[in-house]
């Protein structure tokens, strides 16, 4: 089955400590992306892969790293995660020519406290 | 940025009603899509609109990309209980790479039996 597939589904850290979410899909695609969700602010860009070592921000980069080693991977990284990082956390991925939308991952909900 | 306009922000319908809801931008799109997110997954495309003026269904949804390019609108005909999530509509410039979405911030449709 064809799939972005996020872990953990939730998680609960501390102030400080890293942390990484992973993110693969099975699909073959170029492009990968991290959004956050938030209550009133939509869907919001973190950072985005147009192929393997090739990353770039998004709109909402502060705070995070991403690394893309290899083509279904695309793991999300917070060095010294705050509590403003509190969100739900979504990957993406879709191939980069022609406009077929996204396949959503099922969603990171990451508390930090 | 560019910016998408989704309207309404929020909805409370009983089951039976028809639905709808918009997005509009300052800026033209080469395509215009329709996600859904269930509560606790991440979205899932719906409808994908490639020319301007085109109308398409997906069972009791329909779709139009409007003709200036610059909004499109979503319909519901006899909602029921299971169209409750989150709607979001997102656009795709002429400006950007075929990869780069942007997201308007979501319609919550809540269906009452």
């Amino acid at each position: 089955e064809a799939q972005v597939t996020q872990n953990p589904r939730y998680l609960i850290t501390v102030t400080g400590k890293k942390l990484t979410v992973t993110c693969s899909q099975n699909m073959n695609h170029e492009y990968m992306s991290w959004y956050r969700q938030d209550p009133g602010l939509g869907l919001r860009q973190i950072y985005y892969s147009m192929n393997v070592e090739v990353t770039d921000k998004g709109d909402v980069p502060e705070g995070y790293k991403v690394s893309r080693k290899e083509k279904r991977n695309f793991p999300l990284i917070l060095e010294s995660p705050s509590p403003n990082q509190t969100s739900l956390y979504f990957c993406a991925s879709s191939f980069l020519t022609g406009s077929y939308g996204y396949t959503f991952g099922s969603g990171t909900r990451l508390t930090v406290v | 940025g560019q910016q998408l306009n989704q309207s309404p922000q929020s909805m409370f319908i009983q089951e039976g009603e028809d639905v709808s809801m918009n997005c509009t931008s300052s800026s033209i799109f080469n395509t215009w899509l329709w996600y859904k997110q269930d509560p606790g997954e991440g979205p899932v495309l719906l409808i994908a609109l490639y020319k301007a003026g085109e109308l398409t269904s997906n069972g009791r949804l329909t779709a139009q990309f409007g003709i200036t390019r610059k909004d499109s609108f979503l319909n519901i005909s006899a909602s029921i209980p299971s169209d409750v999530g989150i709607y979001f509509c997102a656009g795709q410039s002429p400006q950007s790479g075929s990869e780069k979405l942007v997201f308007g911030k979501g319609t919550k449709l809540t269906v009452n039996p």
